[in-house]
């Protein structure tokens, strides 16, 4: 069974900073991988999406990288804004038609 | 990029009465969708999928006669609560599966509020 962890849970950085969200995963044999955003009390937008082929993929101040052997993925945020303040939820999907895993995210505030 | 919509936002209902929850996919035609459940900090819940014209999918440990799943049309699924309680207070999200060459993935709703009194 795929398990995803997502750790810390929660972080406080200063504005301007780059940062790294860490995602772990038990099952190496993944389809892709996905990240996204949800705000307080709204729904989730789609960031990145990895193909397990891919090791990484960007966009803007983005950057979503993917080591399926160690079973690792992390999202790179940088120059950090306080608009980037949310919660940064990791999901796998072990096959196509497989379901996506999701971790329980990471609650990022970041301060002006 | 794919749009999906959910109505209502938020609901309050009285225990043992059934609400009703749509799913729409705004721009695209949407074959399989899926409804989930999130507790206050934690992860998302998948409760069961919905293929379009056939009948949805639960997970283990969901009770497939109190959510009332039907995905009537490509653009249209819904969640019925069927004699709702307090402990079915929750914030449903659904999703909508959209294939491309080369790639999968899945757009989310806004999700909507359900508080049981």
């Amino acid at each position: 069974k795929q398990e995803v962890t997502q750790i810390p849970a929660a972080l406080s950085v200063p504005e301007g900073e780059n940062l790294v969200l860490n995602c772990s995963f038990t099952d190496s044999a993944i389809y892709n991988l996905q990240w996204f955003r949800q705000d307080p009390g709204k729904g989730l937008t789609s960031l990145l999406l990895i193909q397990s082929s891919q090791r990484e993929q960007t966009s803007g101040r983005l950057n979503a990288s993917l080591d399926k052997s160690s079973g690792r993925s992390t999202l790179y945020i940088a120059a950090s804004q306080p608009g980037d303040s949310a919660t940064y939820l990791c999901a796998v999907r072990s096959g196509a038609n497989s379901k996506l895993t999701f971790g329980k995210g990471i609650t990022l505030s970041v301060r002006p | 990029g794919a749009v999906v919509s959910q109505h209502p936002s938020w609901v309050i209902c009285k225990s043992g009465t059934s609400v009703k929850i749509e799913c729409r996919s705004l721009d695209f035609q949407a074959t399989t969708m899926f409804w989930y459940r999130q507790f206050p900090k934690q992860s998302l819940m998948l409760m069961a999928t919905s293929n379009e014209g056939s009948k949805a999918t639960y997970e283990q440990g969901v009770e497939k006669d109190k959510f009332l799943i039907n995905h009537a049309s490509l653009t249209l699924s819904t969640l019925t609560v069927t004699s709702a309680h307090p402990e079915d207070s929750s914030f449903y999200i659904c999703s909508a599966k959209v294939a491309s060459p080369g790639a999968y993935e899945q757009y989310f709703g806004p999700g909507t509020r359900l508080t049981v009194t």
